[in-house]
């Protein structure tokens, strides 16, 4: 199957600081991806969908300048939590479909601890 | 609203077959998965069927499609410690060309 690589799997920052998250299609091209947030012991909740070349669809609820969504290429987008607070902390994941499939795969995920 | 449901705790012994159940209500559903997600991880396919199918084998792993019941199980087979994990079923809306994900069922092997 296609492989979604998402980088840092960890990440521990203090309240106020910017954190990038970012997600790879590694052996495919994808115009279209998706962001994930994961509370414990919860399903996910799409926060929005990232489209390469134009703004990103965000979720009713979802800040947009909060969570900063670029997708510049047809192999990466990336999430920007800004002004990080402890009410972020969470586990993100991206995922992607490959152009022309039905099936989308999903990264390893992003844990964020924000103190 | 389109809506995936799932029962959230499944325990069995190892050796013995698991089942798993996902109702939804998308009638345009075109495909419909199953992932797993260990502790800790993203999520990975375990299979998905399309939606004119009724049935789809792959070794240990049958899912079984009852579309006009909007009903969908997964059947483990010879179930081991390491399927130990939460199963999502979710399928693809055809409505929004998204995936509506399940609130996951835990699965627990015990020795």
């Amino acid at each position: 199957g296609a492989v979604v690589s998402q980088h840092p799997s960890r990440v521990i920052c203090k309240s106020g600081t910017s954190v990038k998250i970012e997600c790879r299609s590694l052996d495919f091209q994808a115009t279209t991806m998706f962001w994930y947030r994961q509370f414990p012991k919860q399903s996910l909740m799409l926060m929005a969908t990232s489209n390469e070349g134009s703004k990103a669809t965000y979720e009713q609820g979802v800040e947009k300048d909060k969570f900063l969504i670029n997708h510049a290429s047809l192999t990466l987008s990336t999430l920007t939590v800004t002004s990080a607070h402890p009410e972020d902390s969470s586990f993100y994941i991206c995922s992607a479909f490959p152009t022309g499939q039905n099936i989308q795969y999903f990264g390893a995920g992003t844990r964020l601890s924000v103190l | 609203g389109e809506d995936v449901e799932q029962s959230l705790f499944l325990s069995v012994r190892e050796g013995d077959s698991s089942v798993i159940n996902c109702t939804y209500t998308d009638s345009s559903s075109t495909y419909l998965y199953w992932y797993k997600q260990e502790p800790g991880a993203g999520l990975q396919l375990l299979t998905y069927i399309f939606s004119n199918m009724d049935m789809k084998q792959d070794q240990r792993l049958t899912v079984l499609l009852n579309k006009k019941d909007k009903h969908l199980s997964l059947r483990i087979a010879d179930t081991q410690t390491g399927d130990s994990a939460i199963y999502f079923c979710a399928e693809y809306s055809g409505n929004t060309g998204k995936l509506i994900f399940g609130q996951g069922t835990t699965l627990q092997v015990k020795p």
